[in-house]
C-alpha cells in the first residue's frame, strides 16, 4: 500500500517569503507528526495531531510556524516570512494512534526547504 | 520530561568487525526505544524498537540492541559490518504520554574495506 507522501520534494524560496508543504499520511492512520531536520538541530519535533483532538504545538519554534489537519487526514505546514535558519528537511509520519501502547511511526521522504 | 545523548557523532569500523553504537536515554516515565536509520538521500527507517516486552531485541540486516534500565541505556549492535551498513543512525525515545519521538543527534557510521 501507499505509504506517506509529502510534496513538493525539494522547495527553494526567498527569504521572508511564505512556504506550505503537503503531508499524505498513510490512510486510516489518525495520528500524524511533523519533524525537522537541519545541520544545526539535528531532528526535531515540531507538532502532532492525533484524531479530532487539540494538536501538540509544543515543538514549533516560533509563530511563524502553523500547521493544519483538514478531515482528519492531509496536513499542511505554513511557515511564513520565511528566514534562512528554516533551511531543512521536514518530515512528517503517521501512525495509527491507538491509546495505549506503541504505534509505529511511519516517515515520508521529506521536503528539503533551502531559504536563500 | 524525555532525552537521548548518541555518544560519538562519528564512528568507523571494518567489514566484518563488530558494530557498536551507543545511546542512553531519559525518561520519568517508562520509555518506548527505538533506532532508525538513514541512508544517503533517503528517509528515516525503523531498524528495531523497544516496548517493554524483551529487553533484547532484534531488528532487521542483523542488528539488535538491549534495554538496560539500571544502566538507561539501548546500544546498538551488529556482530558483523557490512559496507552496507554505512548510513546515520539516530536512536529515539517516547512514551505513552509524549507519543512524538525526541532524538538523539545522530551517529555516522563508515565501513572500512
Amino acid at each position: 500500500g501507499a505509504g506517506v507522501s509529502q510534496s513538493p520534494s525539494n522547495k527553494v524560496t526567498e527569504k521572508g517569503k511564505d512556504v506550505e508543504l503537503r503531508c499524505d499520511p498513510i490512510s486510516g492512520h489518525t495520528a500524524l507528526y511533523w519533524y525537522r531536520q537541519s545541520l544545526g538541530q539535528g531532528l526535531e519535533f515540531l507538532i502532532y495531531f492525533q484524531g479530532n483532538s487539540a494538536p501538540d504545538k509544543s515543538g514549533l519554534p516560533s509563530d511563524r510556524f502553523s500547521a493544519e489537519r483538514t478531515g482528519g487526514s492531509v496536513s499542511t505546514l505554513t511557515i511564513q516570512r520565511t528566514q534562512q535558519e528554516d533551511s531543512a528537511v521536514y518530515l512528517c509520519a503517521s501512525s495509527l494512534g491507538l491509546a495505549g501502547g506503541y504505534n509505529e511511526q511511519f516517515f515520508g521522504p521529506g521536503t528539503r526547504l533551502t531559504v536563500l | 520530561a524525555q532525552s537521548v545523548t548518541q555518544l560519538g557523532s562519528h564512528v568507523s569500523v571494518s567489514e566484518g568487525a563488530l558494530v557498536l553504537l551507543r545511546c542512553n536515554y531519559s525518561s520519568s516515565v517508562p520509555p518506548y526505544l527505538f533506532w532508525y536509520v538513514q541512508y544517503p538521500n533517503q528517509g528515516l527507517q525503523l531498524l528495531l524498537k523497544y516496548t517493554s516486552a524483551a529487553t533484547l531485541v532484534k531488528g532487521i540486516n542483523g542488528f539488535e540492541a538491549e534495554f538496560k534500565k539500571s544502566e538507561t541505556s539501548f546500544h546498538l549492535t551488529k556482530p558483523s559490518a557490512h559496507m552496507s551498513d554505512a548510513a546515520e543512525y539516530f536512536c529515539a525515545v517516547s512514551n505513552t504520554g509524549r507519543r512524538a519521538l525526541t532524538f538523539g543527534s545522530g551517529t555516522r557510521l563508515q565501513v572500512q574495506p
